[in-house]
């Protein structure tokens, strides 16, 4: 798995429903990213977190919510507001974090992803 | 926001021709990444590029970091029935709090007949 797990493998939703997805990593590693993949286009960043207890927004983070209450796990809820959460969801995590100069530049590796599909 | 322009969309070729993309940005970026993306699977690192001009090989695979740092090509030499995928480029740079982002290209749809 790339030491990084995401669950579940597919996820369906209800109008008006929060649902929320999962994403772990076992490497100890600092920085955890969430990406929206839509047919025939690329990644698309929606939060990404650095450090634990912090997260920033992405390009389209409207209509989601993330946490960081631990280093290992960073779930991503989809919110009733997102109009259009049909999609490919794409965790990723990389070893580089605040401070962590000696690693400010490794390359994100992917989880398996979850879709997200609504009733 | 900072566009990433890969082409071709997609390759139709035959199996034992070397094929290549490449991804162009009017940005300048720092670093270059390729990944492939089977179905329904996330994307897999093939290459990173980290110095304009580098020149990377991985097996079949071969990438180079643009010396204009604003592109980068994947080669792939005699393809085989399983490199059909989504290829992906994704260039990021350095710039404040968005240090850790990366741009990525919309793909290339490569398939491969027996």
């Amino acid at each position: 798995d790339g030491g990084i797990t995401q669950s579940p493998k597919y996820l369906f939703r209800k109008e008006g429903q929060n649902v929320t997805l999962s994403c772990e990593q076992n490497l100890n590693h600092d920085a955890m990213y969430w990406y929206r993949q839509d047919p025939g286009q690329g990644l698309r960043l929606i939060y990404y977190s650095q450090i634990v207890n912090d997260f920033q927004k992405g390009d389209i983070a409207e209509g989601y919510s993330v946490s960081r209450e631990k280093k290992e796990s960073f779930p991503l809820t989809v919110t009733s507001a997102q109009k259009n959460p049909t999609a490919f969801y794409l965790c990723a995590r990389s070893r580089e974090g605040q401070g962590s100069v000696s690693y400010s530049n490794q390359p994100q590796h992917f989880g398996d992803g979850t879709r997200l599909s609504i009733l | 926001g900072q566009q990433l322009n890969q082409s071709p969309q997609s390759m139709f070729i035959q199996e034992g021709e070397d094929v290549s993309m490449n991804c162009t940005s009017s940005s300048i970026f720092n670093t270059w990444l390729w990944y492939k993306q089977d179905p329904g699977e996330g994307p897999v690192l093939l290459i990173a590029l980290y110095k304009a001009g580098e020149l990377t090989s991985n097996g079949r695979l071969t990438a180079q970091f643009g010396i204009t740092r604003k592109d980068s090509f994947l080669n792939i030499s005699a393809s085989i029935p399983s490199d059909v995928g989504i290829y992906f480029c994704a260039g990021r740079t350095r710039s404040g709090g968005s240090n850790y982002k990366l741009t990525f290209g919309k793909g290339t749809l490569l398939t491969v007949n027996p």
